[in-house]
Formats: structure tokens, C-alpha cells, sequence
């Protein structure tokens, strides 16, 4: 079976841009979750989607969004990019959500300059 | 708010060592907890999950044990190899009917040969 797989793996974005993220669940996984990892805050949760609807959320500001497509793959926005969004963005992936073990793809790099 | 601590933050030891990495969490009222291992700049691995209902659970040279009413969990790793270097993150999953994982800033080993 594929593991989660994230795409773009790295990007470079400046300042007032917005950026769209993409990953594809393990196949038959409906639970997609994001998570913001930095050095000083560590990992963050984002948000989680389960079935096109998102089902819980983090404390992020509006600027962070996202959604889920039938198939489960799930695409997360960041509009109005500002420097402290440079971070690595992992999505994870399970049948049904937490508390079940979760399926971590190997992240988006983000650099905003 | 769950809050979790991983001491210490990082351990150098030789190869063959066994050694013990200490998390504590401040809500108790957690469903499971995971074990997660992060290579430099790549996803999150999943290790070992044990239920709040059991105390531990082992898998290879890997133990890791829950107690639960005090709000600690340990991960003993036995016959450390290089291969074990990596950042290993102790993730508890509570908040009632809606879980989330709360992440610690995670134990930083480095295994010498």
C-alpha cells in the first residue's frame, strides 16, 4: 500500500503570496489532519478533515484553510504569507481520525522570504 | 489545555547503551499515547500506541510504558544502535468525543558508533 504523499516537497514563496499544499491519503483513509512544525513552537495541529467536512481545528488565524475532495486527498491554503508561516507542513492520514495511529506523509518545506 | 514535556530535550550515547526517554502530560483523561520517531527533516514514524487501559507495550528493542494517574509515559530503548538517532516524540490523544494529539517538543538522541 502507499504511504501519504505530499506534494510540493519544498517551496519558496515571498511575503504576501498564497500557497497551496497537497496530500493524498493512504487509499481507504478518509481522515486527512495538518499539522505546522517550526523550531520554536514544535508541531501544531491545523486541522483535520473526515469525509469533505472539516471536523476539528487548531488555533490558527483565517488565513490558514483547507479542504478535502471525494477521493480524501486534501489541499490546505495559506493566503497573505507571512515570514513565521516558513515552517514544515505535514499532513497525516488514518481510516477514521484520532485517537487511531496516525499515518505521517513526508512534509511540505515552506519558505517565505 | 493539554500540555506535554519531554526530558531530557536531547541524549548523545554510545552505541549498546540502553537508555530511557521521560514524557509527562497534565491532563490525565488522555484515549491512547504514541511514540512517534522524526528523521531530520522528514515525517513523523509511528513506534508504539498503548491504550490508556494498559500499562505497556513493547515491539523489537522498543518498550514503552504508561502510567496514566500520574500523567507519564517512558519509551525504553534497548541495545541502542546509530540507526536509532532521530527525534522521538511522545504524543498523548485526548479532548473528549473530539481528539487531538498534542505534541511534545520531542527527545533528540544521537546514538554513536
Amino acid at each position: 500500500k502507499a504511504g501519504v504523499t505530499q506534494t510540493p516537497r519544498y517551496l519558496i514563496k515571498t511575503r504576501g503570496q498564497q500557497v497551496t499544499l497537497s496530500c493524498s491519503p493512504i487509499s481507504g483513509h478518509r481522515s486527512v489532519s495538518w499539522y505546522q512544525q517550526t523550531p520554536g513552537q514544535g508541531l501544531q495541529f491545523l486541522f483535520e478533515y473526515f469525509s469533505e467536512t472539516q471536523r476539528n481545528k487548531g488555533n490558527f488565524p483565517g488565513r490558514f484553510s483547507g479542504r478535502q475532495f471525494s477521493n480524501s486527498r486534501s489541499e490546505m491554503n495559506v493566503s497573505t504569507l507571512e515570514l513565521g508561516d516558513s515552517a514544515l507542513y505535514l499532513c497525516a492520514s488514518s481510516f477514521s481520525g484520532a485517537p487511531e495511529t496516525q499515518y505521517f506523509g513526508p512534509g511540505t518545506r515552506l519558505l517565505v522570504l | 489545555k493539554q500540555e506535554v514535556t519531554q526530558i531530557p530535550a536531547a541524549l548523545s550515547v554510545p552505541e549498546g547503551e540502553n537508555l530511557v526517554l521521560n514524557c509527562s502530560f497534565t491532563d490525565s483523561a488522555i484515549y491512547n499515547l504514541q511514540w512517534f520517531r522524526q528523521d531530520p527533516g522528514k515525517g513523523l514514524t509511528s513506534l508504539l500506541l498503548i491504550q490508556s487501559s494498559q500499562r505497556e507495550q513493547t515491539s523489537g528493542r522498543l518498550n514503552a510504558s504508561l502510567d496514566k494517574s500520574s500523567g507519564r509515559s517512558t519509551l525504553y530503548i534497548a541495545a541502542s544502535q546509530p540507526g536509532d538517532s532521530a527525534t522521538y516524540l511522545c504524543v498523548p490523544s485526548s479532548g473528549g468525543s473530539n481528539y487531538k494529539l498534542t505534541f511534545g517538543k520531542g527527545t533528540l538522541l544521537t546514538v554513536n558508533p
